[in-house]
């Protein structure tokens, strides 16, 4: 079952700050961060294993709440290559693969 | 700093005709993923190989769509034949394969028209 991306976009000027929330309805092993520019591929952000854990990308950040099945993404202080669309993708263990959420498009202004 | 590469970039064709992709994934990488995104939606899993032997192919549509990845390193994704409905970007992905981490590196992907 495909998790539940939201906001669906979201528009930013540079400094300011987002949260991204990724939603799913099944147990997880594990939530990986994906960023997507037009016309380019998925971009291994991190990744957030059973625990509660939170990682840090420049300053980007992540969460993962284990009882809410929910993971938030966090962009401090934005800056204009934030820009693009943000996947969810979780991994529920059978094979190791993963299934995407449709993504949240990111728009920083000048 | 190595990289899963993908060929052709763009493939326009007319339906009814058939197509081929090539992946070539990260040198050590034993799983590849063939993915298909649709404009505006996340990438969906069509089939996944573990080595040589297919791992999970179903949301592969196999009356069309065949995979195959003969000495377990490079793969080739066919649709045969091409319907209007399959214009989308073709994505390859590839692993180590460790099921608790599965890191997964893309490609640049093929985007395919189909007229």
């Amino acid at each position: 079952q495909q998790p539940v991306q939201s906001p669906q976009a979201v528009i930013l000027r540079e400094g300011e700050d987002a949260v991204i929330n990724c939603s799913s309805s099944k147990a997880l092993y594990s939530v990986h961060w994906y960023r997507q520019k037009h016309g380019e591929a998925p971009v291994f952000l991190m990744i957030l294993l059973k625990g509660g854990e939170q990682k840090g990308h420049e300053k980007i950040s992540a969460s993962f709440n284990e009882k809410k099945q929910q993971s938030s993404l966090y962009l401090t202080a934005s800056k204009l290559s934030y820009s693009g669309t943000y996947f969810c993708g979780l991994n529920r263990g059978s094979q190791g693969n993963l299934i995407f959420g449709k993504g949240t498009k990111l728009s920083v202004k000048p | 700093e190595a990289e899963v590469a993908q060929s052709p970039r763009y493939k326009i064709t007319e339906k009814s005709q058939a197509v081929a992709f090539w992946c070539d994934p990260i040198s050590g990488h034993a799983t590849l993923y063939w993915y298909r995104q649709i404009l505006g939606q996340g990438p969906e899993l069509l089939v996944q190989f573990q080595d040589e032997s297919v791992v999970d192919d179903s949301q592969l549509p196999k009356d069309r769509f065949s995979a195959e990845r003969l000495k377990g390193v490079d793969s080739t994704l066919k649709i045969q034949p091409a319907e209007l409905g399959d214009s989308a970007m073709y994505l390859c992905a590839s692993s180590l394969g460790d099921l608790a981490k599965n890191i997964q590196y893309f490609g640049a992907g093929t985007r395919l028209s189909v007229l």
